[in-house]
């Protein structure tokens, strides 16, 4: 089955850091860029940032560039998200979506939720 | 930063026809892709490349692009479209994504 899989749910402090993941599996990995989209509640959609797994270039939106990381480890299919300290204004679901060029995002993640809570 | 702006929300009677507008500079001459997104369930693509249905996707769904303003047309609307519609554009390599419509179907 083509699908995009992210790690589970996390509660954490502000100033703590976490990586969040997402393993593609069914396609071929290196084919496909994956971004990071978020949704902060009862919010719409923002792009985060893209990343090509066969290089590891990056492209971040100004608004998340500098606060967030995205890498990937194409040996084992997945991309993480990452960030070194945590606001609560990080609150949000972060989904994964692969896209090719010219195309829209045509596969999705489950979605990760992400809390931010002192 | 390039900007696109979709109505709040946009309502429509059973088995009629609704369509979400898209507006932005010149949007005509972008790819614009478009999203079906409901509470709980992660985003799915139903438009790419302003007219193209992914398969799976019912043709009751269409897009088109002209000059400053995309639209997506749900024909013969049903209960079970309700949802969130975002488009989404490439702007100088970066993803823009309008503000979302909340689809009402009565």
């Amino acid at each position: 089955e083509v699908q995009l899989v992210q790690s589970g749910g996390e509660v954490k402090k502000p100033g703590e850091s976490l990586t969040i993941s997402c393993k593609g599996s069914g396609y071929s990995f290196r084919s496909y860029w994956i971004n990071w989209v978020r949704q902060m509640p009862g919010k719409g959609l923002e792009w985060m940032g893209t990343i090509d797994p066969t290089d590891s270039y990056t492209n971040y939106s100004p608004s998340f560039q500098g606060h967030v990381t995205i890498s990937a480890d194409k040996s084992i299919t997945t991309v993480y998200l990452q960030w070194s300290s945590l606001k609560a204004s990080d609150t949000a679901m972060y989904y994964c979506a692969r896209r090719l060029p010219t195309a829209g995002f045509d596969l999705w993640g489950q979605g990760t939720l992400v809390t931010v809570s002192s | 930063s390039y900007e696109l702006t979709q109505p709040l929300s946009v309502s429509v009677a059973l088995g009629q026809t609704a369509r979400i507008t898209c507006g932005g500079n010149n949007i005509g001459s972008k790819n614009v892709h478009w999203y079906q997104h409901k509470p709980g369930q992660a985003p799915i693509l139903v438009i790419y490349r302003d007219t193209n249905r992914p398969s799976g996707i019912p043709e009751r769904f269409s897009g088109s692009n002209s000059g400053n303003t995309a639209t997506l047309t749900i024909s013969r609307a049903q209960a079970g479209d309700e949802a969130d519609y975002y488009c989404q554009v490439w702007d100088s390599n970066t993803g823009v994504f309008g503000e979302g419509t909340k689809l009402t179907v009565l």
